[in-house]
């Protein structure tokens, strides 16, 4: 099983500042890689795929790049809507996601 | 506008068999797959299996002895049951849409106790 480890766990951040969300994977997955976004209580919700791929619907502030091991989700300036957790998901192998960080109002 | 909604008992017994349904609306279930996830405290988010309307699936192999998901057409509709059920399985349940290996549209989950 690929194991995939976010960091940080906590990220705090105030609006309008940029946000960088990194998952790391412990083989390669090349470009097998999605991040999702979820509040609580609500359904999760589908950002990237292909490491680097809006999702449909999208705003272009949400970013995705990396392959192989190293992966980045960057948000380029924090609206109060982002402040959620985020996983990231490989499908390289059967799909497994990360443990999430929480990224919250600094 | 794909929309998914989970249903299904809330408490289940140890060692019987957690049955849960999702009703899909907004697109027609002879399309896309069909996936179930659940997140419990202990292990995270666990991607469970996948089911698609020709029939085919693909089941998590450290859950595959347990799990059985299946897509009823006529009732846009697909299913979970996962067997012989313990503590271990209490988790919030999602059923959710999209390819084999992402997760486009999703409910807003389901908690499932398993306690006696």
């Amino acid at each position: 099983e690929i194991v995939l480890t976010q960091s940080p766990a906590t990220l705090s951040v105030s609006p309008g500042e940029r946000a960088t969300l990194s998952c790391r994977a412990s083989q390669s997955v090349s470009t097998n890689l999605a991040w999702y976004q979820h509040k609580p209580g609500q359904a999760p919700r589908f950002l990237i795929y292909g490491a680097s791929n809006r999702a449909a619907g999208i705003p272009d502030r949400f970013s995705g790049s990396g392959s192989g091991t190293e992966f980045t989700l960057t948000i380029s300036s924090l609206q109060s809507d982002d402040f959620a957790l985020y996983y990231c998901q490989q499908y390289n192998t059967w799909p497994t996601f990360g443990q999430g960080t929480k990224v919250e109002i600094k | 506008q794909v929309q998914l909604q989970e249903s299904g008992p809330g408490l289940v017994r140890p060692s019987e068999t957690l049955s849960l349904t999702c009703t899909v609306s907004g697109v027609s279930i002879n399309s896309f797959f069909w996936s179930w996830i659940r997140q419990s405290p202990g292990k995270g988010l666990e991607w469970i299996g996948y089911s698609h309307f020709s029939g085919s699936h693909n089941y998590n192999p450290s859950l595959k002895s347990r799990v059985t998901m299946s897509v009823d057409t006529s009732n846009n509709q697909f299913s979970l049951k996962l067997t012989s059920v313990t503590a271990a399985d209490s988790a919030v349940y999602y059923c959710a849409s999209g390819g084999s290996g992402t997760l486009a549209d999703w409910g807003q989950g389901t908690l499932v106790t398993v306690a006696s």
